[in-house]
């Protein structure tokens, strides 16, 4: 498997835009999570499915986001207005079963925001 | 969730072991610990886990301690490749939250 698929790599839009990164997970797996990172926060969990259905979006930060799992094999997190306080990596990963019983988490190489 | 507290930093020499320290006080029975790490410009890669005993692998071994309220992570020989931020762990549901980490810096 080729890994935890993102894009773009790397995204420069203007406020205002709507903005849409992309994932594939790996195949097979049931869990699927967004994170962003910044230097000032770290990486936090945005948001994570279970067999396409989002389980818990606590850590959306605002209505301007939004994230769908229409199949297994792809997922979108959605920024509508972009805002120049959005810049910031996004990762997305994949698991088979749960993390408290499951061994390892694959992330994707992430998409660079940068929001202007 | 159930915190870890690592240091925010640490310094190796290449060649040499490299002991990674993290504190989970509130853990409780059946938390796994996990480690991972970033290395620069990449996302989080899993690195080991380990609920109770020692655990060894082809990247890291795992040292809890006997009440589980702290581990090392042990890298036996670090390379530069090691320069990273390592995380602690505990996952208690289904999500993996990460805390600050603490950056190895290796020199050569």
């Amino acid at each position: 498997d080729a890994g935890v698929i993102q894009s773009p790599r790397h995204e420069v839009t203007e406020m205002g835009q709507e903005v849409t990164l992309r994932c594939k997970p790996i195949s097979g797996h049931d869990y699927l999570f967004w994170y962003r990172q910044t230097m000032m926060r770290g990486l936090e969990l945005l948001i994570y499915f279970n067999n396409n259905v989002p389980i818990d979006d606590s850590g959306m930060p605002e209505d301007r986001f939004s994230a769908k799992m229409p199949n297994a094999s792809f997922s979108t997190l959605k920024i509508q207005p972009s805002e120049p306080r959005d810049s910031a990596v996004y990762f997305c990963a994949s698991t088979q079963g749960a993390h408290k019983f499951v061994t390892e988490a694959f992330f994707g190489q992430g998409t660079r925001l940068t929001v202007v | 969730d159930a915190k870890t507290t690592q240091p925010n930093s640490m310094e190796s020499n290449e060649e040499e072991p490299v002991h990674l320290p993290c504190n989970h006080s509130t853990i409780s029975g059946t938390d796994y610990i996990h480690w991972y790490r970033q290395l620069p410009s990449q996302g989080p890669e899993y690195v080991i886990h380990g609920l109770t005993s020692n655990v060894n692998n082809r990247m890291a071994s795992l040292a809890i301690a006997e009440d589980r309220k702290s581990s090392t992570l042990i890298l036996h020989r670090a390379t530069l490749r090691d320069a990273a931020v390592y995380y602690c762990i505990l996952s208690i549901t289904d999500k993996l939250i990460f805390g600050t980490g603490t950056r190895l810096q290796v020199f050569p």
